[in-house]
């Protein structure tokens, strides 16, 4: 079974812009959560989908937003960018066994976002 | 609020040294926990998982955790180290959709 695919691996974007990265979990899984992974603050929860619908947001600016399709793929994306939302995106996707349990989150291999 | 806290920055050992991670919780309800592994330029990989029953697991690559809920703690361990081992390892907490909460991370040195 193929794992979680992030695409693209690499971004250079200028303060200013916005940014759009995509997400697709392991086959059978609804579930996808997003993560921002910097030096300075470590690994940070983002937010959350589940069947089309966001169940949970963390601690970031509106600048911050998300969607999920009907095939569970996800996107984030990024509005005016800063220098410090230069990061490792990561996104990760479980197959929670109801909408209200926990399951193993697999992670992709990330999205590097360089904001200059 | 749910907290995770690894005490060690980087740890440093031999290579054939046994290895023990500590990783200290804070969680209202019953945690669910995790350990995952981080190469540099990758994602994490799930090293093993605790979410109930026996509280000491087995993973991946000969790694074992130990639950303690008097201690709160989740301590990782493996009898050997081999030099693939070096890398950051992540302790990680958190069920359902509130997300995962990890530590800062403790950065793995192995010694020739």
């Amino acid at each position: 079974k193929a794992g979680v695919t992030q695409t693209p691996r690499y971004l250079i974007k200028t303060r200013g812009q916005q940014v759009t990265l995509s997400c697709s979990p392991i086959s059978g899984h609804r579930s996808v959560s997003w993560y921002q992974q910097t030096p300075g603050q470590g690994l940070q929860f983002l937010f959350e989908y589940f069947s089309e619908t966001q169940r949970n947001k963390g601690n970031f600016p509106g600048r911050f937003s998300g969607r999920q399709f009907s095939n569970s793929r996800s996107e984030m994306n990024v509005s005016t960018l800063e220098l410090g939302d230069s990061a490792l995106y990561l996104c990760a996707s479980s197959a929670p066994k109801t909408s209200g349990s926990a399951d193993t989150q697999y992670f992709g291999p990330g999205t590097r976002l360089t904001v200059l | 609020a749910q907290s995770v806290t690894q005490p060690d920055i980087h740890i440093t050992v031999s290579e054939g040294a046994s290895l023990e991670l500590r990783c200290n919780y804070s969680y209202g309800a019953t945690p669910y926990l995790f350990w995952y592994v981080q190469s540099p330029g990758q994602g994490l990989q799930l090293l093993l998982k605790y979410f109930s029953g026996d509280t000491l697991v087995q993973g991946i690559k000969g790694f074992e955790a130990e639950f303690k809920r008097s201690q709160s703690s989740f301590n990782l361990r493996k009898p050997s180290v081999h030099w693939s081992d070096a890398a950051e390892y992540f302790c990680a907490v958190g069920r359902g959709a509130d997300g995962l909460t990890f530590g800062k991370g403790t950065h793995l040195i192995i010694q020739p």
